[in-house]
């Protein structure tokens, strides 16, 4: 078993429907979260970083964290055509430096005008 | 956050050659990382690049192979080796920034080897 399992897509959905975004770990150890979003031919930027369990709220994106069962969501409200990308979960057991991420596959999302 | 460039943007080399590439950052950082990214899988850690030391490189990944420099503070360069079509992938470079310690990423090399 991977430590860390994204959902593979792709995924295709219409402009201003919410877009829920997950990844399964198995590594308990595991307690900082973060979701990153690659646009095509572009390095991966930094999307949301969280601590533990719990919700946290930018904008459109909500990450979400439930520790208990090893699962962290992205959701994306009113989703966009500028919001196709690949979404890549990672996480890490420690934070501070020089923390090693362990990452999903990545899923690619394509938001239809 | 961090703003950092990588050069080349993309190349295509031939079997059995090497190629270097360089990452730059905007401001002073401690920790550089290089990652790999092949089609389908996930961004794999090559090495971990800490200025004034040795690299450290992860499981299945060897200096011969992945020779890495440290100059300084803001540059780091990553060398692919005696390369084969294995090779072809992307490269980013990342570096930890902010009040967390999170990592920010280059814009990628993306490598083809024929």
């Amino acid at each position: 078993q991977k430590e860390v399992e994204q959902d593979p897509g792709p995924l295709s959905v219409p402009e201003g429907a919410i877009v829920s975004l997950n990844c399964t770990y198995s590594n308990s150890a595991f307690q900082y979260f973060m979701w990153y979003r690659q646009y095509s031919r572009k390095g991966p930027e930094l999307l949301m970083y969280t601590y533990s369990s719990g919700n946290k709220e930018d904008g459109r994106f909500t990450a979400q964290v439930d520790k208990s069962s090893k699962y962290i969501s992205l959701f994306i409200r009113d989703s966009q055509p500028s919001d196709s990308a690949t979404y890549l979960c990672a996480m890490s057991a420690r934070g501070g430096a020089n923390s090693k991420l362990t990452f999903g596959k990545g899923i690619t999302l394509s938001v239809r005008p | 956050s961090a703003v950092i460039s990588q050069k080349p943007s993309r190349d295509i080399c031939q079997r059995g050659t090497s190629l270097t590439i360089q990452c730059q950052v905007d401001s002073q950082v401690t920790m550089m990382f290089w990652y790999r990214q092949q089609p389908g899988q996930s961004l794999t850690l090559i090495a971990t690049a800490n200025q004034g030391s040795e690299a450290t490189y992860e499981s299945g990944f060897v200096i011969d192979k992945f020779p890495i420099s440290r100059p300084n503070l803001t540059f780091s360069t990553l060398t692919v080796s005696n390369m084969s079509p294995e090779d072809s992938s992307i490269y980013l470079c990342s570096v930890e920034a902010g009040p967390f310690y999170e990592q920010y990423f280059g814009p990628g090399t993306r490598l083809t080897v024929t």
